[in-house]
Protein backbone atom coordinates (compact mmCIF):
# COMPACT_ATOMS: atom_id res chain seq x y z
CA UNK A 1 0.00 0.00 0.00
CA UNK A 2 1.31 3.15 -0.90
CA UNK A 3 1.80 5.27 1.92
CA UNK A 4 3.15 8.26 3.26
CA UNK A 5 3.02 9.92 6.99
CA UNK A 6 4.19 13.11 8.40
CA UNK A 7 5.67 14.33 11.58
CA UNK A 8 6.85 16.76 13.30
CA UNK A 9 3.81 19.07 13.50
CA UNK A 10 3.69 21.10 16.75
CA UNK A 11 2.97 24.17 18.75
CA UNK A 12 6.34 26.87 17.84
CA UNK A 13 6.72 30.36 18.99
CA UNK A 14 6.89 33.19 16.00
CA UNK A 15 10.50 33.31 15.08
CA UNK A 16 11.00 29.71 15.79
CA UNK A 17 11.60 26.74 14.12
CA UNK A 18 10.49 23.15 13.08
CA UNK A 19 11.39 20.22 11.09
CA UNK A 20 8.60 18.08 9.75
CA UNK A 21 9.54 14.86 8.23
CA UNK A 22 7.63 12.27 5.91
CA UNK A 23 8.17 8.89 5.90
CA UNK A 24 7.08 6.83 2.57
CA UNK A 25 6.59 3.48 1.72
CA UNK A 26 5.00 1.27 -0.87
CA UNK A 27 6.49 2.75 -3.81
CA UNK A 28 9.86 3.43 -4.90
CA UNK A 29 10.60 6.74 -3.51
CA UNK A 30 13.82 7.57 -5.67
CA UNK A 31 11.54 7.66 -8.56
CA UNK A 32 9.17 10.42 -7.30
CA UNK A 33 9.24 14.37 -7.34
CA UNK A 34 8.07 14.88 -3.64
CA UNK A 35 5.69 17.91 -2.44
CA UNK A 36 4.59 19.76 0.51
CA UNK A 37 1.21 21.56 0.28
CA UNK A 38 -0.56 23.31 3.44
CA UNK A 39 -3.96 24.03 4.28
CA UNK A 40 -4.67 26.95 7.01
CA UNK A 41 -7.36 26.70 9.22
CA UNK A 42 -10.64 26.95 7.23
CA UNK A 43 -8.28 28.22 3.82
CA UNK A 44 -7.35 26.49 0.84
CA UNK A 45 -4.40 24.74 -0.38
CA UNK A 46 -1.33 26.20 -1.04
CA UNK A 47 1.60 24.48 -2.80
CA UNK A 48 4.82 25.31 -0.85
CA UNK A 49 7.40 23.27 -2.51
CA UNK A 50 8.91 20.57 -4.34
CA UNK A 51 11.98 18.29 -4.11
CA UNK A 52 12.91 16.69 -7.41
CA UNK A 53 14.69 13.46 -7.92
CA UNK A 54 18.35 12.30 -8.64
CA UNK A 55 18.04 12.67 -11.69
CA UNK A 56 17.21 15.85 -11.59
CA UNK A 57 19.76 16.28 -9.21
CA UNK A 58 17.91 17.14 -6.31
CA UNK A 59 16.90 20.54 -7.41
CA UNK A 60 13.99 22.47 -5.15
CA UNK A 61 10.94 24.86 -5.76
CA UNK A 62 9.30 27.30 -3.21
CA UNK A 63 6.24 29.36 -3.32
CA UNK A 64 7.30 32.71 -2.70
CA UNK A 65 5.51 33.44 0.28
CA UNK A 66 8.31 30.20 2.16
CA UNK A 67 11.35 30.91 -0.04
CA UNK A 68 14.43 32.08 1.73
CA UNK A 69 12.93 30.73 5.09
CA UNK A 70 11.86 27.26 4.60
CA UNK A 71 14.01 23.94 3.01
CA UNK A 72 13.09 20.91 1.50
CA UNK A 73 15.74 18.08 1.27
CA UNK A 74 15.04 14.30 0.98
CA UNK A 75 16.88 11.28 2.44
CA UNK A 76 16.40 8.66 -0.72
CA UNK A 77 18.17 5.80 1.90
CA UNK A 78 15.34 6.55 4.61
CA UNK A 79 12.57 7.06 2.06
CA UNK A 80 12.03 10.33 3.75
CA UNK A 81 10.72 13.64 2.68
CA UNK A 82 11.69 16.86 4.95
CA UNK A 83 10.59 20.48 5.35
CA UNK A 84 12.97 22.84 7.73
CA UNK A 85 10.95 25.84 8.45
CA UNK A 86 12.71 29.09 9.92
CA UNK A 87 11.42 32.68 10.56
CA UNK A 88 7.87 31.10 11.36
CA UNK A 89 5.39 33.64 11.94
CA UNK A 90 1.12 33.30 12.53
CA UNK A 91 0.53 32.90 8.92
CA UNK A 92 2.37 29.92 8.77
CA UNK A 93 -0.22 28.11 10.98
CA UNK A 94 -1.37 25.06 8.81
CA UNK A 95 -1.93 21.64 8.09
CA UNK A 96 1.09 20.25 6.04
CA UNK A 97 0.63 18.19 3.48
CA UNK A 98 3.21 15.52 2.00
CA UNK A 99 2.70 14.59 -1.69
CA UNK A 100 3.94 12.50 -4.30
CA UNK A 101 4.42 13.76 -7.60
CA UNK A 102 5.21 11.65 -10.88
CA UNK A 103 8.79 12.79 -12.66
CA UNK A 104 7.99 10.37 -15.48
CA UNK A 105 5.11 12.09 -17.01
CA UNK A 106 4.06 15.38 -16.82
CA UNK A 107 0.71 14.48 -16.32
CA UNK A 108 0.56 13.71 -12.65
CA UNK A 109 0.75 16.15 -10.28
CA UNK A 110 0.10 15.86 -6.25
CA UNK A 111 -1.32 12.11 -6.96
CA UNK A 112 -0.93 10.56 -3.35
CA UNK A 113 -1.45 12.44 -0.21
CA UNK A 114 -0.42 12.00 3.10
CA UNK A 115 -2.87 12.27 6.20
CA UNK A 116 -1.08 16.16 6.85
CA UNK A 117 0.44 17.21 10.17
CA UNK A 118 -0.90 20.60 12.26
CA UNK A 119 1.87 23.47 12.80
CA UNK A 120 0.44 25.89 15.31
CA UNK A 121 2.56 29.37 15.01
CA UNK A 122 1.91 31.17 18.32
CA UNK A 123 2.79 32.80 21.49
CA UNK B 1 2.83 33.83 -10.69
CA UNK B 2 -0.32 32.03 -12.56
CA UNK B 3 -3.39 33.26 -10.80
CA UNK B 4 -6.06 30.49 -10.89
CA UNK B 5 -9.74 32.35 -10.79
CA UNK B 6 -12.42 30.00 -9.62
CA UNK B 7 -15.98 30.00 -9.99
CA UNK B 8 -18.80 30.38 -7.82
CA UNK B 9 -16.87 30.08 -4.66
CA UNK B 10 -19.84 28.57 -3.49
CA UNK B 11 -22.93 27.12 -5.07
CA UNK B 12 -26.05 25.48 -3.69
CA UNK B 13 -27.11 22.52 -5.83
CA UNK B 14 -29.35 19.61 -5.50
CA UNK B 15 -28.94 16.20 -5.70
CA UNK B 16 -29.22 14.71 -9.37
CA UNK B 17 -28.18 18.62 -10.72
CA UNK B 18 -25.64 19.06 -13.24
CA UNK B 19 -22.97 21.36 -11.64
CA UNK B 20 -20.04 23.06 -13.55
CA UNK B 21 -17.13 24.58 -11.50
CA UNK B 22 -14.87 26.96 -13.88
CA UNK B 23 -11.40 27.96 -13.53
CA UNK B 24 -9.38 30.96 -15.55
CA UNK B 25 -5.50 31.48 -15.59
CA UNK B 26 -3.88 34.31 -16.13
CA UNK B 27 -1.90 33.44 -18.77
CA UNK B 28 -1.93 30.24 -20.94
CA UNK B 29 -1.40 26.68 -19.20
CA UNK B 30 -1.78 24.08 -21.73
CA UNK B 31 -3.41 21.32 -19.91
CA UNK B 32 -1.48 21.24 -17.06
CA UNK B 33 -4.27 21.44 -14.89
CA UNK B 34 -5.70 18.70 -12.70
CA UNK B 35 -8.97 18.86 -10.42
CA UNK B 36 -9.11 17.71 -6.67
CA UNK B 37 -12.20 17.42 -4.17
CA UNK B 38 -11.86 17.57 -0.51
CA UNK B 39 -14.33 17.13 1.88
CA UNK B 40 -14.36 18.32 5.44
CA UNK B 41 -11.74 16.67 7.94
CA UNK B 42 -10.64 15.10 4.66
CA UNK B 43 -7.31 15.00 2.66
CA UNK B 44 -7.35 16.26 -0.98
CA UNK B 45 -7.97 14.00 -3.56
CA UNK B 46 -7.28 14.14 -7.01
CA UNK B 47 -10.32 13.67 -9.59
CA UNK B 48 -8.72 14.69 -13.06
CA UNK B 49 -5.46 15.55 -14.39
CA UNK B 50 -4.06 16.57 -17.78
CA UNK B 51 -7.80 18.58 -18.05
CA UNK B 52 -9.49 15.94 -18.99
CA UNK B 53 -8.20 12.61 -17.61
CA UNK B 54 -10.50 10.81 -15.09
CA UNK B 55 -8.44 9.28 -12.49
CA UNK B 56 -8.85 5.86 -11.86
CA UNK B 57 -11.86 4.94 -9.46
CA UNK B 58 -13.43 7.99 -9.98
CA UNK B 59 -17.26 7.91 -10.70
CA UNK B 60 -17.79 8.97 -14.96
CA UNK B 61 -20.62 11.36 -13.72
CA UNK B 62 -17.42 13.58 -13.44
CA UNK B 63 -15.78 15.18 -16.31
CA UNK B 64 -13.12 18.02 -16.62
CA UNK B 65 -12.57 20.21 -19.95
CA UNK B 66 -10.40 22.99 -21.43
CA UNK B 67 -7.00 24.24 -22.22
CA UNK B 68 -4.83 27.31 -22.44
CA UNK B 69 -7.07 29.60 -20.13
CA UNK B 70 -10.12 28.28 -19.36
CA UNK B 71 -11.25 24.82 -17.99
CA UNK B 72 -14.19 23.86 -16.24
CA UNK B 73 -15.28 20.59 -13.86
CA UNK B 74 -18.43 18.63 -14.48
CA UNK B 75 -20.55 16.75 -12.74
CA UNK B 76 -23.53 15.24 -14.32
CA UNK B 77 -25.98 14.38 -12.06
CA UNK B 78 -24.87 15.37 -7.99
CA UNK B 79 -24.62 12.68 -5.49
CA UNK B 80 -24.75 12.91 -2.09
CA UNK B 81 -21.14 12.42 -1.50
CA UNK B 82 -20.23 14.86 -4.07
CA UNK B 83 -21.09 17.72 -1.51
CA UNK B 84 -17.67 19.04 -1.27
CA UNK B 85 -14.94 21.74 -1.91
CA UNK B 86 -13.48 21.37 -5.36
CA UNK B 87 -10.07 22.92 -6.41
CA UNK B 88 -7.97 23.23 -9.43
CA UNK B 89 -4.34 23.42 -9.55
CA UNK B 90 -2.48 24.66 -12.77
CA UNK B 91 1.36 22.67 -12.70
CA UNK B 92 2.59 24.03 -15.86
CA UNK B 93 4.41 26.89 -14.02
CA UNK B 94 6.24 27.39 -11.16
CA UNK B 95 5.41 28.14 -8.53
CA UNK B 96 2.22 25.47 -8.92
CA UNK B 97 -1.12 27.69 -7.86
CA UNK B 98 -4.70 26.34 -6.48
CA UNK B 99 -7.31 28.05 -7.18
CA UNK B 100 -9.29 29.19 -4.30
CA UNK B 101 -11.94 26.26 -4.33
CA UNK B 102 -15.19 26.26 -4.88
CA UNK B 103 -18.22 25.07 -2.33
CA UNK B 104 -20.67 22.73 -3.27
CA UNK B 105 -23.69 22.74 -0.55
CA UNK B 106 -26.92 21.24 -0.16
CA UNK B 107 -30.12 23.32 -2.05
Amino acid sequence: EVQLVESGGGLVQPGGSLRLSCAASGFTFSDHYMDWVRQAPGKGLEWVGRARYKAANYTTEYAASVKGRFTISRDDSQNSLYLQMNSLNTEDTAVYYCVRTAAGTPYDPLGVWGQGTLVTVSS
Amino acid sequence: DVQMTQSPSVMSASVGDRVTITCRASQGISNYLAWFQQKPGEVPKRLISAASSLQSGVPSRFSGSGSGTEFTLTISSLQPEDFATYYCLQHNIYPLTFGQGTKVEIK
